[in-house]
C-alpha cells in the first residue's frame, strides 16, 4: 500500500513563501494512472483542495489560490512539492498530500501543521 | 464558507443507522457521479469510504454506503458502533478540474 508523508517547516513568517515536500514510498509516483494532490484543514474547519499535478509536470490548481501556488513533482526523488507564496495567517493550517484528485483522494499523508506568524 | 452543505452534526445510538447529507448544485453534485466520502478521527488523516456516489474501497465496511438525488448526496452508516464517532466530508468534483468539499459533520454514536 502506497504511503505518503508530508515535511518542512513548521513555522513561515508574512509574506514569505511556504515550502512542503511529499515524499511517496511502497509506489512510484511515475505511475501514470494517478495524479498526486495537496489538501489543507485550518484548525477545526473543513478541508480545502489545492491542486494537484501529474507525474510528467502537468499540474492544476484551485482557482481561489491559483496566482500563489506553484506544485512540482520530482520523479527521480519519488516526491512532490508545494510552494505557496505571500502567505498570511489565514494560511495556518495542517497540509495534506494525497494521491489523486480531483474525483478521490487515497491515500492522505499524515499532515504537516503549518502555523503563518511572525 | 464551504462549497457543500453539510449539518454540523449528527448522531444515533450503537446498532441504529444515521444519514448524513451533503447538498450542492447543478455544478457540482448535480452535475457529476463523483462524490466521495472521508472519514477523520481526531488527529489523524482523512479515510476515503466512498467513491463515485456508492463505491467501497477495500477494506471498508459495508455498514457504510452512500446515495445521491438531484443536488443532495448521502452517507448512511448502519450498526452504529463507537469507532465510527467521528468528523465525516463529503467531496464532490466541480468541473474544470476543481473539486468541492463540505464543511464536515461531526458523528457522535450515543
Amino acid at each position: 500500500q502506497v504511503q505518503l508523508q508530508e515535511s518542512g517547516p513548521g513555522l513561515v513568517k508574512p509574506s514569505q513563501t511556504l515550502s512542503l515536500t511529499c515524499v511517496v514510498s511502497d509506489g512510484s509516483i511515475s505511475d501514470g494512472t494517478y495524479y498526486w494532490s495537496w489538501i489543507r484543514q485550518p484548525a477545526g474547519r473543513g478541508l480545502e483542495w489545492i491542486g494537484r499535478i501529474y507525474s510528467r509536470g502537468t499540474a492544476n490548481y484551485n482557482p481561489s489560490l491559483k496566482s500563489r501556488v506553484i506544485i512540482s513533482v520530482d520523479t527521480s526523488k519519488n516526491q512532490f512539492s508545494l510552494n505557496l507564496s505571500s502567505v498570511t495567517a489565514a494560511d495556518t493550517a495542517v497540509y495534506y498530500c494525497a494521491r489523486g484528485g480531483p474525483t478521490r483522494f487515497d491515500p492522505w499523508g499524515q499532515g504537516a501543521l503549518v502555523t503563518v506568524s511572525s | 464558507q464551504s462549497a457543500l452543505t453539510q449539518p454540523p452534526s449528527a448522531s444515533g445510538s450503537p446498532g441504529q443507522s444515521v444519514t448524513i447529507s451533503c447538498t450542492g448544485t447543478i455544478n457540482d453534485i448535480g452535475g457529476y457521479d463523483y462524490v466521495s466520502w472521508y472519514q477523520q478521527h481526531p488527529g489523524k488523516a482523512p479515510k476515503l469510504m466512498i467513491f463515485e456516489v456508492n463505491k467501497r474501497p477495500s477494506g471498508v465496511p459495508d455498514r457504510f454506503s452512500g446515495s445521491k438525488s438531484g443536488y443532495t448526496a448521502s452517507l448512511t452508516v448502519s450498526g452504529l458502533q463507537a469507532e465510527d464517532e467521528a468528523d465525516y466530508y463529503c467531496s464532490s468534483y466541480a468541473g474544470s478540474d476543481n473539486v468541492a468539499f463540505g464543511g464536515g459533520t461531526k458523528l457522535t454514536v450515543l
